[in-house]
């Protein structure tokens, strides 16, 4: 079956502009969850959905936010973006707990 | 909260070698336990999970794990490597009990480096 798709792989904003990640899961997959990976920060933790709410929140300023809708694909939006907003966006989606997260291969956002 | 340490940034070994990249962690609460395995410009590709049960779990591409509930740790071995080997390697835990139908969330280490030099 299809893995997790993550659109576009790579983009390029200036300062203070505003940027929208897509994330389809995998089909039957009802929970999503997003992550920020930067070389000196690593892994951190975005937020999670789970039909169409979100159930968990990183540590992360209220300018970073998401959505999930009702077919499960989610999307996060970064406003007012800042130069440390450079990092690979992960998404992942979820069956059971017991399968453990499949991640989608990532955007890489430059902010310049 | 969990945290997870991975005591070795970067580990050098020679092709056909063992190898060891050594993971602790720390959570006042039952986890699962992965470790996940990134090539340059990828995603996380999840090598194997511990869940319950047996302690010794084995994944894909012949790595193996041990989870030592007492030391807290979950090292992840493989008896003999190969130049494709080399990446990024991520230990990670989470709750093992979400609760209702939430997932909970992952924490990672900080990677490991794996070079496999021929």
């Amino acid at each position: 079956k299809a893995g997790v798709t993550q659109t576009p792989r790579y983009l390029i904003k200036t300062r203070g502009q505003q940027v929208t990640l897509s994330c389809s899961p995998i089909s039957g997959h009802r929970s999503v969850s997003w992550y920020q990976q930067t070389p000196g920060q690593g892994l951190q933790f975005l937020f999670e959905y789970f039909s169409e709410t979100q159930r968990n929140k990183g540590n992360f300023p209220g300018r970073f936010s998401g959505r999930q809708f009702s077919n499960s694909r989610s999307e996060m939006n970064v406003s007012t973006l800042e130069l440390g907003d450079s990092a690979l966006y992960l998404c992942a989606s979820i069956g059971t707990n017991r399968d453990g997260y499949t991640f989608g291969s990532g955007t890489r956002l430059t902010v310049v | 909260a969990q945290s997870v340490t991975q005591l070795d940034s970067q580990v050098p070994v020679f092709e056909e070698a063992p190898v060891e990249l050594r993971c602790n962690y720390s959570s006042s609460v039952s986890v699962y336990l992965f470790w996940y395995v990134q090539y340059p410009n990828q995603g996380l590709q999840l090598l194997l999970k511990y869940l319950s049960g047996s302690t010794l779990v084995k994944g894909i591409n012949g790595f193996e794990a041990e989870f030592n509930k007492s030391q807290t740790s979950f090292h992840l071995r493989k008896p003999s490597v190969h130049i494709s080997d080399t990446a990024e390697y991520f230990c990670a835990v989470m709750r093992g009990n979400a609760g209702g139908t939430s997932y909970g969330k992952l924490t990672f280490g900080q990677g490991t480096i794996l070079t496999v030099h021929p």
